[in-house]
């Protein structure tokens, strides 16, 4: 069975404090990689997606990272802002269909 | 704004009841999906459409029955539903099931309770 996991589930910084999240995935046999972001009682925005040939994304302070052999993800958040306070979640294709396996999501609370 | 529309946003019913879920994506994709997402359990895939025909049925019980008339709209119907179907039912799309990119996009969600 194939499992994403996202550890840790809640996380909470001092505004500024750059940080890492991070997701491990069972089956290194993935097609590409997804880090979202949702709100309470929202639906999710998709923050960056590392497709499997690919090593890294950015986009502004968000940099994420993949390593097929390893199982791991990580999402690097550089100088936190209360508004980044959310739940972080990170999914997984594993065929050249877009049905994602998810994580179940790191929470995360910036303090001003 | 995402381009995926969920109606309603909030829907309390009872076991006895039926209704429907709806979504309508505005960004000329081929593919749509209903997630639910209960408390402490990661999202699930419940049903993928692909022009307008379902490829994916993940074990859902028959209480639950999609519907796609057409690639911009999709709907859950429900009816005689559990308290444990009461959760956050997610519509999803994307360009194709077997895009290049993958990426899908969501629609806010439609929280659902059943007394």
């Amino acid at each position: 069975k194939q499992e994403v996991t996202q550890i840790p589930a809640a996380l909470s910084v001092p505004e500024g404090e750059n940080l890492v999240l991070n997701c491990s995935f069972t089956d290194s046999a993935i097609y590409n990689l997804q880090w979202f972001r949702q709100d309470p009682g929202k639906g999710l925005t998709s923050l960056l997606l590392i497709q499997s040939s690919q090593r890294e994304q950015t986009s502004g302070r968000l940099n994420a990272s993949l390593d097929k052999s390893s199982g791991r993800s990580t999402l690097y958040i550089a100088a936190s802002q209360p508004g980044d306070s959310a739940t972080y979640l990170c999914a997984v294709t594993y065929n050249a269909g877009n049905m994602l396996t998810f994580g179940g999501g790191t929470r995360l609370m910036v303090k001003p | 704004e995402t381009g995926v529309t969920q109606t309603p946003r909030h829907l309390v019913m009872g076991m006895t009841n039926k209704k429907s879920l709806k979504c309508e994506q505005h960004l000329g994709h081929n593919a749509m999906y209903w997630y639910k997402q209960s408390a402490k359990k990661p999202l699930e895939l419940m049903f993928v459409y692909s022009l307008e025909e379902r490829v994916e049925n993940n074990s859902v019980p028959s209480r639950f029955s999609p519907e796609c008339p057409n690639s911009s709209h999709l709907f859950l119907h429900l009816h005689t539903l559990q308290p444990e179907d009461s959760a956050l039912y997610l519509c999803a799309s994307s360009q194709a099931l077997t895009a290049p990119t993958g990426e899908l996009f969501f629609g806010e969600g439609s929280r659902l309770t059943v007394l």
